[in-house]
């Protein structure tokens, strides 16, 4: 089946240094994959899309990778601060209106 | 700030009561879904819409009905809640199927 596996253990890591988080996938061959933060309570917020074409995204302090032969997507957040403590969320699709959603990784980012 | 709201934000509720959780947004989008949330899992989604008068149900089975009346109007209903019907229900909206999700707020749903 279908599968979306990301970190299930929180990152903690320093302020000002980058962050890496993890999002592999199996059974699955998306066309597009999206990043997603999430706060506590709240519902998700998109942070960036890429497509299966695509190697590489930027958006500020935030980077996106995607390797559809090792399968799997890479999110990057330079600079860290306290305030991007979060859940993060990988989001994949082969093209339909079906998102598959993985666990999310939580971030925190120490003062 | 996306243009999608849900209400209510909480709602406490006995068991047999009949609940409608309220989803509207001002973007214009045909595609909207919702999704049911467990503390740290994954979003699991059970109803989706293609545009008015159009409802599928997702992967998680649900009890749960939809529909979709109007373009910005998606409330879902449960005929009678349950215990095991207590979670977080997260609406979205996007405007393709490739194109980003708003998310709504959530509605934090606890049967008692």
């Amino acid at each position: 089946s279908q599968k979306i596996e990301q970190n299930s253990e929180a990152l903690n890591i320093q302020e000002g240094k980058t962050a890496t988080l993890t999002c592999n996938y199996t059974n699955y061959s998306p066309a597009y994959l999206q990043w997603y933060r999430q706060d506590p309570g709240r519902g998700p917020v998109f942070l960036l899309l890429i497509r299966e074409n695509e190697k590489e995204k930027r958006k500020e302090r935030l980077k996106v990778t995607f390797d559809t032969t090792l399968k799997q997507s890479l999110f990057h957040i330079t600079a860290s601060q306290p305030a991007d403590s979060a859940t993060y969320l990988c989001a994949l699709s082969s093209g339909t209106y079906k998102y598959i959603f993985g666990t999310g990784t939580r971030l925190k980012v120490l003062a | 700030e996306a243009d999608i709201y849900q209400t209510p934000r909480y709602l406490v509720i006995g068991t047999g009561k009949k609940i409608t959780l309220e989803c509207s947004q001002t973007m214009g989008h045909d595609k909207m879904y919702w999704y049911q949330q467990d503390p740290g899992m994954e979003l699991h989604l059970i109803h989706y819409s293609y545009g008015v008068n159009s409802t599928e149900k997702g992967d998680l089975s649900s009890e749960s009905t939809v529909s979709r009346i109007r373009t910005e109007h998606f409330p879902l209903t449960l005929e009678s809640a349950r215990p095991s019907h207590t979670s977080q229900y997260l609406c979205a909206s996007r405007r393709t199927e490739n194109t980003e999700a708003f998310f709504g707020q959530g509605t934090r749903l606890t049967v008692v």
